[in-house]
């Protein structure tokens, strides 16, 4: 079935280091992409999407480009903030269903 | 309303007691999710009510578990006879077109069982 896998955490960096948080998905088809993120005592928020190859997401400095070649969804940013600190999820959905499979989440911290 | 509602947002409870988590949807989406967040872990889907039809129930983790959705809005998990594993941030999420616009989220209820 289709599965998204994400970099294991926790990441730490130091304020206005370039981030990468890896993200590769399995899917038939030709899915849609999320990065969503989840600040400390909240629920998730969508931070960017994509629905086609090659499409870019992108919100406050974050970045992510739907590749198909290499089934992946990478999220970067060019400089940190610690109030950047959050865990950040990746998440797929198909075509033709409202279903939305999940990574494990990767939690990154900034540090002053 | 203009975004998922969750309520309680906390809930501490005996073990052993009935607990209902209550999710009010943005208006008009035809799909609601309910989801658990255990400490420091990832999200484990539970349930998923798709307009009219039967419920996926598939993610549920015992029978103690249950959940509806009346007139296709407002949802209520049940949780019975609550146990120190059942403490979690459960929660809620409701979509119309899910690969366009993916889920919103609410904040969630933590509920803690002592």
């Amino acid at each position: 079935g289709d599965s998204v896998t994400q970099m294991e955490g926790p990441v730490t960096l130091s304020e206005e280091a370039f981030l990468t948080i890896n993200c590769t998905y399995t899917a038939t088809g030709y899915p849609s992409l999320f990065w969503y993120v989840q600040y400390p005592g909240e629920g998730l928020q969508l931070l960017l999407k994509a629905t086609k190859a090659d499409d870019k997401g992108s919100n406050k400095g974050f970045e992510a480009t739907y590749r198909k070649e290499t089934t992946s969804f990478h999220l970067e940013k060019g400089s940190v903030q610690v109030s950047d600190s959050a865990v950040y999820f990746c998440a797929l959905t198909q075509y033709n269903n409202n279903d939305m499979r999940f990574g494990a989440g990767t939690r990154l911290t900034v540090k002053p | 309303g203009a975004g998922v509602s969750q309520s309680p947002s906390n809930k501490v409870t005996e073990k052993g007691k009935d607990v209902e988590l209550r999710c009010d949807p943005i208006s008009g989406h035809t799909a609601l999710y309910w989801y658990r967040q255990s400490l420091g872990q990832g999200l484990e889907f539970l349930i998923y009510f798709q307009g009219n039809s039967a419920p996926d129930k598939s993610g549920l983790p015992s029978d103690r578990f249950s959940a509806e959705r009346t007139g296709g809005s407002v949802s209520t998990l049940t949780i019975q006879r609550t146990q120190q594993e059942d403490s979690a941030v459960y929660l809620c999420a409701s979509s119309l077109l899910t690969r366009n616009y993916g889920y919103t989220f609410g904040s969630g209820t933590r509920l803690t069982v002592v």
